[in-house]
């Protein structure tokens, strides 16, 4: 079983919609967690950390369920350069476990 | 300008050629990560150093070797044991305290 399991899209949507992005992980000791954008043939960038009472940055609005060991990271007001794939990362003692990204695609 | 350096972007080797990736930080980060994404896949760990002179496997490491013989630096080779060397090659940071890492823009390594 995976560590980190996302759904690989693609998700296809219309500019000035709100679309939302599922994780989940295996490991119930996970410490930390977050979002990761990474655009097609470059590095991941980090968007935003994940806390237990959820947090906001703009547009973004990340969530996160230890209980049911899932997170998730809602897109508000889509926009075209939105469009990437968005790697959702778990942080176990010293190491992180990535999710192999569910890819974004806004159409004007 | 502090950041991750990575060099070359792009590298072609023959086969059963070792080839060595270049990772150096100036962000005075401890902790220094490689690893290796393919085509639709999340980024698997090679090789990750806590501190000067000490590393440790990660879940991929057979063929692979490193180095930490200064903070700033945490060269990747390749060797001829890795069995299909063809990938994205991403070298990441982060302080001990910190969680978030921080990424190098990659080489892309072709293996002939």
């Amino acid at each position: 079983r995976k560590e980190v399991e996302q759904d690989p899209g693609p998700f296809n949507v219309p500019e000035g919609a709100t679309v939302a992005f599922n994780c989940t992980y295996s490991n119930s000791a996970s410490q930390s967690f977050f979002w990761y954008r990474q655009d097609c043939r470059k590095e991941p960038k980090l968007l935003m950390s994940v806390y237990s009472s959820g947090n906001e940055d703009g547009r973004f609005t990340a969530q996160l369920n230890r209980a049911s060991q899932y997170i998730s990271l809602l897109i508000r007001d889509s926009k075209l350069s939105d469009s990437a794939t968005y790697l959702c990362v778990v942080k176990s003692f010293n190491k992180f476990y990535f999710g192999s990204g569910t890819k974004l695609n806004v159409k004007p | 300008d502090g950041g991750i350096t990575q060099s070359p972007k792009y590298l072609f080797r023959k086969e059963g050629q070792n080839v060595t990736l270049s990772c150096e930080q100036n962000l005075n980060h401890d902790a220094m990560y490689w690893y290796r994404q393919d085509p639709g896949q999340g980024l698997r760990l090679i090789y990750y150093s806590q501190i000067v002179n000490d590393f440790q496997k990660g879940d991929i490491a057979e063929g692979y070797s490193v180095s930490r013989e200064k903070k700033e630096s945490f060269p990747l080779t390749v060797t001829s044991a890795q069995k299909n060397p063809t990938a994205f090659y991403l070298c990441a940071s982060s302080t001990k305290r910190a969680n978030e890492q921080f990424f190098g823009p990659g080489t892309r390594l072709t293996v002939l």
